[in-house]
C-alpha cells in the first residue's frame, strides 16, 4: 500500500539532544513538508521540499534541520537549539507543487522530559 | 498575509443532529479553501477542497461546505452526524494558483452523544 510512514510514534528526548524523526513515502511525491502541532492551534510549517535536494524554511524554521537527499524520505532533525520542542510533529507529500491533495502521516509525538 | 479563523474551539452534538462548523479566512484573492479531519493521535484527512466553480462542495463521509464570497467563509456541514465523527476538524486557506503552503486554523474539536 502507499503511503506516509512516520517513525517513531513516540519519542523522548532529554534536553540538550538533538533527535531525527523519519518520515518515508511511497507515493512518488514530489514535495514534502513538516509541520509542528501544539494543543489548541492549527499545524504551522516548518520546513517544505519541493525536490530532492532542495528544501525552503517554513514559518517556524529555527531550531530545525532537514534533508532531502533521496524523493521518498525527508528527516527532520529537532536540534538543541529549538526552545520548545515538545510537541506533534507531522509529516505530508503531495505531487507537484501544491498541497491540494497532500497525505499526511500518523505523526511524532516528541517529549523533552 | 492570509489567515483563517475557527471560532469554535469545541462544539457538542447529538448523535442524529446536524453539525455545522464555521471557518472564515481573510485573504485579498480567493484562496484555495480546505477542511481536514484529524482522529487522535492520528495524522490529518482531506474532507473536501474547494478552487473555484460551484460554492457548494461536496466531500467524503457525507460532508459538504459552502465557499461564501461575501462573507470570507467556508463552512463545513453535515446533516446528521454519526458517533464516529468525533475529532478535530481543521479549515485550511492556500494562495491561489499555487497551493505551495497551508495555512490552518486552530481546531475545532467535536464530540458527539449518544
Amino acid at each position: 500500500d502507499g503511503g506516509i510512514t512516520q517513525s517513531p510514534k513516540y519519542l523522548f528526548r532529554k534536553e540538550g539532544q538533538n533527535v531525527t524523526l523519519s518520515c518515508e513515502q511511497n507515493l512518488n511525491h514530489d514535495a514534502m513538508y513538516w509541520y509542528r502541532q501544539d494543543p489548541g492551534q492549527g499545524l504551522r510549517l516548518i520546513y517544505y521540499s519541493q525536490i530532492v535536494n532542495d528544501f525552503q524554511k517554513g514559518d517556524i524554521a529555527e531550531g530545525y534541520s532537514v534533508s532531502r537527499e533521496k524523493k521518498e524520505s525527508f528527516p527532520l532533525t529537532v536540534t538543541s537549539a529549538q526552545k520548545n520542542p515538545t510537541a506533534f510533529y507531522l509529516c505530508a507529500s503531495s505531487m507537484g507543487q501544491g498541497v491540494s491533495d497532500a497525505f499526511f502521516g500518523q505523526g511524532t509525538r516528541l517529549t523533552v522530559v | 498575509a492570509q489567515s483563517v479563523t475557527q471560532p469554535d474551539i469545541h462544539i457538542t452534538v447529538s448523535e442524529g443532529a446536524s453539525l455545522e462548523l464555521r471557518c472564515n479566512y481573510s485573504y485579498g484573492a480567493t484562496p484555495y479553501l480546505f477542511w481536514y479531519v484529524q482522529s487522535p493521535g492520528q495524522g490529518l484527512q482531506l474532507l473536501l477542497k474547494y478552487f473555484s466553480g460551484d460554492t457548494l462542495v461536496q466531500g467524503i463521509k457525507g460532508f459538504e461546505a459552502e465557499f461564501k464570497r461575501s462573507q470570507s467563509s467556508f463552512n463545513l456541514r453535515k446533516p446528521s452526524v454519526h458517533w464516529s465523527d468525533a475529532a478535530e476538524y481543521f479549515c485550511a486557506v492556500a494562495p491561489p494558483g499555487s497551493a505551495r503552503q497551508l495555512t490552518f486554523g486552530s481546531g475545532t474539536q467535536l464530540t458527539v452523544l449518544p
